[in-house]
């Protein structure tokens, strides 16, 4: 089984401050996928990433794909508490399943 | 569109008890999945269903069951209740069974606590 490790488990700053959280794996995926889950309701996807090195921007996240196919990182520029919410990045596990990594709780303070 | 729609939301039972919850896939998804969320574990995969077949399973125990109705409908089942198997459950939906990878459409979860 694939195993996507995230990090950091817990991460909370100030309004205006810039984060990033990672994303990573021994295997290799096809695909990445970034999720948030606010409290009280199912993760909502943000992106898919597909290409190697492949960057992909969402109005202040930016999403970025490894050369290797092999981790992601996730950076949030001048956070806001809007952003605050539990981070999922999650690929293909084989058989057609998505497995996900235990994600990374952002709190964003006013 | 309607979103994924669980019932109930809540569920509180005693140890020993079955249970059983409901999810309604967005209209033209025939792909229905369920998670368990906890937070020791993240999200760990249950089962998929298409087209009423169930296509994959993880590793939980035979006390985890579900089925999908012709309307593409899911229910889970889980029999004979341990205090571990409190946990938000998640049901998800995608367009086909294909496509490795393809996004899921979550709906808000069920809490099921055991006591």
């Amino acid at each position: 089984t694939q195993l996507l490790e995230q990090s950091p488990q817990f991460l909370s700053i100030q309004e205006g401050e810039n984060l990033t959280v990672y994303c990573n794996s021994s295997s290799v995926f096809s695909s990445l996928q970034w999720y948030r889950q606010e409290p009280g309701e199912g993760p909502v996807l943000l992106v898919t990433v597909v290409t190697g090195g492949e960057v992909k921007k969402l109005k202040r996240l930016t999403f970025q794909f490894g050369d290797a196919r092999k981790d992601s990182s996730l950076h949030i520029t001048a956070a806001q508490p809007g952003d605050t919410g539990l981070y999922l990045c999650a690929g293909p596990g084989g058989s057609e399943k998505l497995v996900f990594g235990k994600g990374t709780k952002l709190t964003v303070n006013p | 569109k309607a979103g994924v729609t669980q019932t109930p939301r809540y569920l509180i039972k005693t140890r020993g008890q079955q249970v059983t919850l409901s999810c309604s896939p967005i209209s033209g998804h025939r792909s229905v999945s369920w998670y368990q969320q906890t937070p020791g574990q993240g999200l760990q995969f249950l089962f998929e269903y298409f087209s009423e077949t169930q296509r994959n399973k993880g590793n939980f125990p035979g006390r985890f069951s579900g089925r999908q109705f012709s309307n593409s409908r899911s229910e889970m089942n889980v029999s004979t209740l341990e205090l571990g198997d409190s946990a938000l459950y998640l049901c998800a939906s995608r367009p086909i069974y294909s496509g490795q990878g393809s996004p899921l459409h979550f709906g808000n979860g069920t809490r099921l606590t055991v006591t």
